[in-house]
């Protein structure tokens, strides 16, 4: 069992805007702004898509976008795409541990 | 450019040794942690561990403590993780990664090897 939940699967439609959560306590999520996101197709490496609950490393779309409320934390795809059908990782910084804790997972299916 | 390279798939038997690497090039190999990340198939992503090269300070997993070794060279910017006695569930693909830091909290893998396949099977 991951340690910070995120649902299985969301989908949506080209041109539409999708959110997906990611729950962890206030040891993690809810207690630092140390929230990132990855992305990563089916046979390749993941990818770093937003660090620090909102912050885009260079070279990634500005549809992509990250936010916090209390334990959770959530990645807003907008004006979704067909190329943005992916598996999506959240992972955050704990004061439980020296190492970050991952979400399960959400497979984003574009219909 | 920042990039780590991994060492090819293995096809290995239970009971057997095995040591991956990745090698990094771009950046200054000994001021960053490199973690590795197992991916079993058609599941998510499991922190395993990560190594400081330039002191080779290692912390693991307590779920991968005792179960692998990681390792590094700093004189060849590479990075291992390597197994005494392989087991069937050991199958996975293994990805190494850079972990970035930002206001000295170190958590973000910003930069990853392209993955090994390691298939073990009698």
């Amino acid at each position: 069992q991951s340690a910070l939940t995120q649902p299985a699967s969301v989908s949506g439609s080209p041109g539409q805007s999708i959110t997906i959560s990611c729950t962890g306590t206030s040891s993690d999520v809810g207690g630092y702004n140390y929230v990132s996101w990855y992305q990563q197709h089916p046979g390749k490496a993941p990818k770093l898509m937003i660090y620090d609950v909102s912050n885009r490393p260079s070279g990634v779309s500005n549809r992509f976008s990250g936010s916090k409320s209390g334990n959770t934390a959530s990645l807003t795809i907008s004006g979704l795409q067909a190329e943005d059908e992916a598996d999506y990782y959240c992972s955050s910084y704990t004061s439980s541990s020296t190492l970050a804790v991952f979400g399960g997972g959400t497979k984003l299916t574009v219909l | 450019e920042v990039q780590l390279v991994q060492s090819g798939a293995e096809v290995k038997k239970p009971g057997e040794s095995l040591k991956i690497s990745c090698k990094g090039s771009g950046y200054s190999f000994t001021s960053y942690w490199i973690g590795w990340v197992r991916q079993m198939p058609g599941k998510g992503l499991e922190w395993m561990g990560i190594i400081y090269p330039g002191d080779s300070d290692t912390r693991y997993s307590p779920s991968f403590q005792g179960q692998v070794t990681i390792s590094a060279d700093k004189s060849i910017s590479t990075a291992y993780l390597q197994w005494s006695s392989l087991k069937a569930s050991d199958t996975a693909m293994y990805y190494c990664a850079r972990q970035g830091c930002t206001n000295g909290v170190c958590y973000i893998l910003d930069y990853w090897g392209q993955g090994t396949l390691v298939t073990v099977s009698s």
